[in-house]
């Protein structure tokens, strides 16, 4: 079936400017993750959506960042004055249930 | 602030078990133990996640010790599409905090 998909691939902007980024979760799965990865680093938590609850926030690291699920299904991650320190690759997992994370194939941003 | 310890890098031979160990000592009596990998320029994958007791799926074995401050991933028969970046997790809420992990590099 298909499984977590993300766009753009890739994005190249310049500094200053707003990105958006895409994710759709695997059909019916009610919880939503945004990460994180600068190169060679581990994953960095960034926003957490389950269902109808207010999301969970805690991981985004300014107000810069922002992120919306609309309709329960697709998530939009939203870098707005974007500074060359975000350039990472920007991962979107889905869930159905407490255990199993399901990621995308990520979005590289590269801010210039 | 990762709650798991692992070994930067591993090598093991093809066709061998690959036994990946990670410490986990100041985990909670009701967090999980769960193992992800990332293969190069992929997301993670999941592996399997175990509580107390071992566990076993189409992918690998979960052994955790009885007191529950270690483990160790088994790779039964490790292939050359094993090698990638394997993470253990100790799951805290929403904040699946993902350390460094550990290299596995399978060897023909």
């Amino acid at each position: 079936g298909a499984g977590v998909s993300q766009s753009p691939s890739n994005k190249v902007t310049e500094k200053g400017k707003d990105v958006e980024l895409r994710c759709d979760p695997i059909s019916g799965h009610t919880a939503l993750y945004w990460y994180r990865q600068s190169l060679g680093q581990g994953l960095e938590f960034l926003i957490y959506f389950q269902g109808n609850s207010a999301p969970d926030k805690s991981g985004l690291p300014s107000d810069r960042f922002s992120a919306e699920r609309t309709g329960g299904s697709v998530s939009t991650l939203t870098i707005q004055r974007t500074q060359q320190e975000d350039s990472a690759v920007y991962l979107c997992a889905s869930s159905l249930d407490v255990y199993a994370q399901y990621f995308g194939p990520g979005t590289r941003l590269t801010v210039t | 602030d990762a709650k798991t310890t692992q070994p930067p890098s591993m090598d093991c031979a093809e066709g061998r078990a690959a036994n990946l160990p990670c410490n986990h000592s100041t985990i909670s009596g009701n967090e999980y133990v769960y193992w992800y990998r990332q293969i190069h320029s992929q997301g993670p994958q999941y592996i399997i996640h175990g509580l107390k007791n071992n566990e076993t799926n189409e992918m690998a074995s979960l052994i955790i010790t009885e007191d529950r401050k270690s483990s160790t991933l088994i790779l039964p028969h490790a292939t050359l599409r094993d090698t990638a970046v394997y993470y253990c997790i100790v799951r805290n809420n929403n904040d699946m905090r993902f350390g460094a992990g550990t290299r596995l590099t399978v060897k023909p």
